[in-house]
């Protein structure tokens, strides 16, 4: 099994749809986050958790929101979704140290 | 805050060339330094991280990179291509303390294409 888990992997919703996705790892680790990339922007941070108890808003965090539901869960939920939201979205997590990040493999997400 | 700058969205070379991949960081702390590639439909794996120790940093699949202080850079090079490196690769940063300790903040990306 993955260390990170994302489902689904590919999703169409429509505009106005509440959509969420969801994450999950067996890494242990505390820090979870949710990144969105997009074509020549990079990875841009939505919403970051460095404990169950601790969630942060991120550089983009308007029109989404997040659950920690335990230490292996993050989900990422978008209220209302437009089109301009289209695009992959990763969960990654992180230890206590600076030792980087292990990634899921992406959700691609398409707004119509 | 910190922030990465990669110069180039799309680099090209040849198989068997130099490839050369340009990330300069701004940091008001000594920085964290991570290169990470992703391949096609696939997530992000890391290649290399630079953590205060050597300068030369040695990866995965070849890749080195050089931690340049006083040129705030941090590129990234594999001596001969192959046609499996072409992806794209993020430069990515964090600093050691504070509240976005461990918090990456990510380059726009280069895509790499290689040439038979």
């Amino acid at each position: 099994d993955a260390d990170v888990t994302q489902t689904p992997r590919n999703r169409i919703t429509k505009t106005g749809k509440r959509i969420m996705l969801e994450c999950s790892q067996t890494k242990g680790h505390d820090r979870m986050y949710w990144y969105r990339q997009d074509p020549g922007l990079g990875l841009r941070l939505i919403y970051y958790s460095f404990d169950v108890k601790d969630i942060n808003k991120g550089e983009i965090s308007d029109g989404y929101s997040v659950s920690r539901q335990a230490q292996a869960k993050f989900s990422l939920s978008l209220e209302s979704a437009i089109p301009n939201q289209t695009a992959l979205y990763f969960c990654a997590t992180s230890g206590q140290g600076n030792y980087g990040y292990t990634f899921g493999s992406g959700t691609r997400l398409t707004v119509v | 805050a910190q922030s990465v700058t990669q110069l180039g969205s799309h680099v090209s070379v040849s198989e068997g060339a130099l490839v050369l991949l340009r990330c300069n960081y701004s940091s008001s702390v000594p920085p964290y330094l991570f290169w990470y590639v992703q391949y096609p439909n696939q997530g992000l794996q890391l290649l290399l991280k630079y953590t205060s120790a050597a300068t030369l940093v040695k990866g995965i699949n070849g890749f080195e990179a050089e931690f340049k202080k006083s040129e705030t850079s941090f590129h990234l090079t594999k001596p001969s291509a192959h046609m499996s490196d072409a992806a794209e690769y993020f430069c990515a940063v964090s600093v050691a303390g504070g509240t976005s300790y461990g918090k990456l903040t990510f380059g726009q990306g280069t895509i790499l294409t290689v040439h038979p």
